[in-house]
């Protein structure tokens, strides 16, 4: 069974660096062809792509957002960290993590972490 | 940067057929996937390259790029496929992932 599942914590500050990690389970980055992503969604907003990164450890950045955010992964741990620095409070979202399979889709999904930017 | 258009909502009766359109520059080339998000829930695929069911999603379910713009069809519609629906491609010129603005399907 393939699982992922985000951690984090739920308030940050304003100018703070958030730092998410994503454990999963029931495949191995390591895979040709597979990668883990971020997507976020703001409350009553779409979802927006944030970060991938793929089975060689290369990665791609939302271009408008590429200066604040960091990709990377554990292999051993099964675990892919984002960081995204001097937050706001309009990054206020749920943020999900999901395994890139096909082309560039994501065929499972995290059940999401709630972020919250508020002084 | 690459732009997915969806209608906001889609509205059909319980038993009929829903059509969700998403539009783009140039779809027709681009591999389109597409999401169905419950209130409260993680988004899961329903449709893949185009056309392709993941396993689990009923024969229902069905896609087409084709034509400009790109068709996700719901038959038979039921109470339980009331959620939003987005739509997404892979940009290679801005690289990045693209994920249209989502519709909401409301069952009368």
């Amino acid at each position: 069974q393939i699982t992922l599942k985000e951690s984090g914590p739920t308030l940050v500050k304003p100018t703070q660096t958030l730092t998410l990690t994503c454990t999963f389970s029931g495949f191995s980055l390591s895979t040709n062809g597979l990668g883990v992503a971020w997507i976020r969604q703001a409350p009553g907003k779409a979802l927006e792509w944030l970060a991938v990164i793929y089975w060689d450890d290369d990665n791609r950045y939302r271009p408008s957002l590429k200066n604040r955010l960091r990709i990377s992964r554990d292999i051993a741990k099964t675990q892919v960290v984002l960081t995204m620095t001097n937050m706001d409070p309009v990054d206020t979202a749920t943020y999900y993590c999901a395994r890139r399979f096909v082309g560039d889709a994501f065929d499972i999904w995290g059940q999401g972490a709630m972020v919250t930017v508020s002084s | 940067s690459y732009v997915l258009t969806q209608p906001p909502s889609v509205s059909v009766a319980p038993g009929q057929t829903a059509t969700i359109t998403c539009g783009g520059d140039n779809i027709r080339s681009k591999s389109v996937y597409w999401y169905q998000q419950k209130p409260g829930q993680a988004p899961v695929m329903v449709i893949y390259y185009d056309s392709d069911r993941p396993s689990g999603i009923p024969e229902r379910f069905s896609g087409s790029n084709s034509g400009n713009p790109a068709t996700l069809t719901v038959a038979r519609v039921e109470p339980g496929d009331e959620a939003d629906y987005y739509c997404q491609v892979w940009d290679s010129g801005s690289g990045q992932v693209v994920f249209g603005g989502g519709s909401k399907l409301i069952v009368l």
